[in-house]
């Protein structure tokens, strides 16, 4: 039971480039998020996801993309990465939409020069 | 404008002694709150909540404090160990709602229990 898996961990793009941070979990979870956690910001939501199909925005949507085609996967695509996004990228799922419940990912270090 | 605040950076604690991690909120909505504890190169993990219906609870060692009249809260540790140096997230909710949607977290707290 591998839990929520990130990939990659590590990760340096250039500005303009596009990439997708993959989210993975095994837990048969219909609830899935992401965030990004920048210093002195705490976590802020990004897309969550509450079953396969069904995607909303959360407080800093702009510059991302997310599907959900399946239930085990929630990528995340930058578009056309820019410095701001420079940041510690989680990926959170749960069984019930409750954070308190949700497990997450250890994160993925994107650096944009 | 942060609606939940952690205004202290990092703390430095000596093991055995107690951990006082301090949370300002803004919001008078808010009526639950959460905390996360994180280790370096992990994801969050949920370490005790409190509705605002209370003033305090308690699991083990750690206590959270709530007063609402200050728009404040506190997490305590209680004996400190150096398994608990980690960054706490202090986080809020209104409508005792928890959905990913409807949490704002702050910025955090670095603590370091010193053996």
């Amino acid at each position: 039971n591998a839990g929520v898996t990130q990939t990659p961990k590590f990760q340096v793009l250039k500005t303009g480039q596009s990439m997708t941070l993959q989210c993975a979990q095994d837990m048969n979870h219909e609830y899935m998020s992401w965030y990004r956690q920048d210093p002195g910001m705490g976590l802020r939501l990004i897309h969550y996801s509450v079953g396969a199909g069904i995607t909303d925005q959360g407080e800093v949507p702009n510059g991302y993309n997310v599907s959900r085609s399946t239930t085990e996967d929630f990528p995340l695509r930058l578009l056309s990465a820019a410095p701001s996004q420079t940041s510690v990228y989680f990926c959170a799922s749960s069984y019930s939409g409750q954070i308190e419940t949700a497990f997450f990912g250890q994160g993925t270090r994107l650096t944009v020069v | 404008d942060q609606q939940v605040k952690q205004n202290s950076p990092s703390l430095s604690v000596q093991e055995g002694r107690i951990s006082i991690l301090n949370c300002d909120y803004t919001n008078s909505m808010f009526d639950y709150f959460l905390w996360y504890k994180k280790y370096p190169a992990e994801g969050p993990t949920f370490l005790i909540s409190i509705s605002s219906i209370k003033d305090k609870n308690e699991d083990g060692r750690f206590t959270v404090f709530l007063n609402k009249s200050a728009k404040h809260l506190s997490l305590h540790i209680v004996p400190s160990q150096p398994g608990d140096s980690a960054v706490y997230f202090c986080a809020a909710s209104e409508y005792g709602g928890t959905s990913y949607d409807k949490v704002i977290f702050g910025p955090g707290t670095s603590l370091s229990v010193i053996p």
